[in-house]
């Protein structure tokens, strides 16, 4: 089974600008999850999708992110406008229902300069 | 809130010899808690959670509620064990992971 798609895996910016990162969870898992892990930390929840509906953004910086998952398959995250603290690893995870095993993606690494 | 506290960021054991990663959390509710484990240039993935009380790879763990542990330990390491570990809690009705900041844990030959 495939897993977990994210993309772009690298991506540089500079403040101020925007950029938006992709995930394709795995075939048939309803709940989808977006994480921010800081260099030296731990993966933070961001958001958190089932289906299409949002459960959980409670750790959503919401003044500057925004996340979609329109279809309830593909999911987007968004930066608007990023800051130089925005630099981490962005993980997607996905799984077949909230309580159940999460599978991550590769993640895709930000720089903001 | 709950929180995860890993207090070791680096542990390096001989292969052969014992190793346990440290795991303390505080959460007012029922704690359900897991172990997660990220090999150089692979994904994070599940190694085991402690309602299984499985051992995946050598490796178990034991919910201590008194102390409010969750200690990972092997008998006796091997290289491939080397790897960054993260240790979580899973809370709220939605069950959403709250990890703790890792331990990279490298076996020496």
């Amino acid at each position: 089974e495939a897993g977990v798609a994210q993309s772009p895996r690298y991506k540089i910016i500079e403040k101020r600008q925007s950029v938006a990162f992709w995930c394709n969870p795995i075939s048939g898992h309803a709940t989808l999850y977006w994480y921010q892990q800081i260099l030296g930390q731990g993966p933070k929840l961001l958001i958190q999708f089932q289906n299409n509906g949002v459960v959980d953004d409670s750790q959503l910086p919401k003044d500057r992110f925004s996340a979609e998952r329109l279809k309830g398959v593909d999911s987007t995250l968004k930066i608007q406008p990023a800051k130089l603290e925005d630099s981490a690893v962005y993980l997607c995870a996905s799984s077949p229902r909230a309580q159940e095993t999460q599978y991550f993606g590769p993640g895709t690494r930000l720089l903001v300069l | 809130a709950q929180r995860v506290t890993q207090p070791e960021k680096l542990l390096s054991v001989f292969k052969g010899a014992p190793v346990e990663l440290k795991c303390n959390y505080s959460y007012s509710g029922s704690p359900e808690l897991f172990w997660y484990v990220q090999y150089s240039r692979q994904r994070l993935q599940l190694l085991l959670r402690h309602i299984s009380r499985e051992s995946i790879k050598g490796f178990t763990a034991d919910l201590n509620k008194g102390e409010t542990s969750f200690h990972l330990k092997k008998p006796f390491a091997q290289e491939e064990d080397s790897a960054m570990y993260y240790c979580a809690l899973a809370s709220g009705s939605a069950r959403q992971l709250t990890f703790g900041s890792g331990t990279q844990l490298t076996v020496l030959p």
